[in-house]
């Protein structure tokens, strides 16, 4: 079973930031977060990771709290094309090992 | 630089008929996964190749799923006698040594069972 829970839906308006939210209260201490993303028709596309900083690449910033036991996925500024399915992951990091995907949060951005 | 693609993109097929999906990986990608997705559930996990070697193969759901990868570059997915719950679609993946967290995902081959 996955070891994240997330909403199953959320709306965003276009232009605004997408805040997306992550509960992972059983997660270990050599365990990162990771995000991935599924549009329509498409495979899922790697996000973002972290292990307790926060971290921001060019598609998103992540926040994860002090006590690691949940996060947040933030789209600064969101478009029509990041409507997707949105999976919260926790995984150990450099281990080639396979990725446990749970519903994930559609993400609907309204224009 | 290319993706992992796959073929065929969609599939159909009737039921008791055997079928092959093929996955090609990012050049040089040493580890290659399959997954299996039903419509409107995550990709669940159904099989790992480290270059030819299959390590974990704890995900096929029956013995009429059979994957290889031969020469460690191209692989192949099997189904054999395929059954309407086979329906879904399939995902192939591959990743680096130098980059093991981050798995790099084909489109997927939509395989409909009739």
């Amino acid at each position: 079973d996955a070891k994240t829970t997330q909403p199953t839906s959320m709306d965003c308006a276009e232009g605004r930031a997408a805040n997306l939210p992550c509960n992972h209260s059983t997660i270990s201490g050599n365990e990162y977060v990771y995000w991935y993303r599924q549009i329509h028709s498409q495979g899922p596309q790697y996000i973002i990771h972290g292990l307790k900083n926060n971290e921001t690449n060019e598609m998103a910033s992540l926040i994860i709290t002090e006590d690691r036991k949940s996060s947040t996925l933030i789209l600064p500024h969101a478009t029509l094309r990041d409507t997707a399915v949105y999976y919260c992951i926790v995984r150990v990091a450099g281990r080639d090992d396979k990725i446990i995907f749970g519903k994930g949060t559609r993400l609907h951005i309204l224009p | 630089g290319a993706g992992v693609s796959q073929s065929p993109r969609y599939k159909v097929a009737k039921r008791g008929q055997d079928v092959a999906l093929r996955c090609d990986p990012i050049s040089g990608h040493v580890s290659l996964f399959w997954y299996q997705q039903a419509l409107g559930q995550g990709p669940e996990f159904l099989t790992y190749f480290q270059n030819e070697a299959q390590l974990d193969k704890s995900g096929l759901p029956s013995d009429r799923f059979f994957a290889e990868r031969p020469e460690g570059s191209v692989s192949t997915l099997k189904i054999q006698r395929t059954q309407q719950e086979d329906s879904a679609v399939y995902l192939c993946a591959s990743s680096s040594w130098d980059r093991g967290e981050t798995q790099y995902f084909g489109p997927g081959t939509r395989l409909l069972v009739l």
